[in-house]
């Protein structure tokens, strides 16, 4: 099974953008990267997934190298709610295997 | 997207005995898995819950002590027996809606406390 490599904590201005790095060097070709955030031990919460391309959405942006070693994931405008515990996973079959995730704090 | 209730939210149990958790979906899904969360710590998987038959346990865990029910694509159990304060941790369900395999959810969890 791939794993992931995450620091295990970050800071970030509130309104900066958030870049959390992710390293997955055993990704192998058809394995998707995903990222979720866990609020205070609750459910953790999907945030964005991609295969091979960038990908955006309303919440964030998945940047992966080209090759699919590591990726980033932006908050672009981080605010006191996207303090969190960010996970990077990379999702084998149908299973889904967590590290040890990033805790992000927003700091005002 | 997948609502999903999980029963209890929170139990504080004695050591030796069994808690069962259910986890319910508001919609069919064609996948059901079972985390455990122990304080601090990250997400682990226990299991995956197989709709009519046995469900496939991850390594380290064992259906003694973690039997899995899935009657039917909205439902399962996570029974908890034996307990030790070890078990003391956050129980997770999460689904993979039909249609939506890209997609997997989770529940809000269930907090036990074994003393």
């Amino acid at each position: 099974d791939a794993k992931t490599t995450q620091p295990p904590s970050m800071d970030c201005a509130e309104g900066r953008a958030a870049n959390l790095p992710c390293n997955h060097s055993t990704i192998s070709g058809n394995e998707y990267v995903y990222w979720y955030r866990q609020i205070h031990s609750q459910g953790p919460q999907y945030i964005i997934h991609g295969l091979k391309n960038n990908e955006t959405n309303e919440m964030a942006s998945l940047i992966i190298t080209e090759d699919r070693k590591s990726s980033t994931l932006i908050l672009p405008h981080a605010t006191l709610r996207d303090t969190a515990v960010y996970y990077c996973i990379v999702r084998t079959r149908n299973q889904f295997y967590f590290g040890t995730g990033t805790s992000l704090t927003v700091i005002p | 997207s997948a609502v999903i209730s999980q029963k209890p939210s929170r139990d504080i149990c004695q050591r030796g005995t069994s808690l069962t958790i259910q986890c319910q979906v508001d919609s069919q899904v064609t996948m059901m898995f079972w985390y455990r969360q122990q304080p601090g710590q990250s997400l682990t998987l226990i299991a995956t819950a197989n709709q009519g038959s046995e469900a496939t346990y991850e390594s380290g865990f064992v259906i003694d002590k973690f039997p899995i029910s899935r009657p039917n694509l909205t439902f399962s159990t996570l029974t908890v027996s034996n307990m030790s304060p070890e078990d003391s941790s956050i129980y997770l369900c999460s689904v993979v809606p039909s249609g939506a395999y890209n997609e997997q959810f989770f529940g809000p969890g269930t907090r036990l406390t074994v003393l």
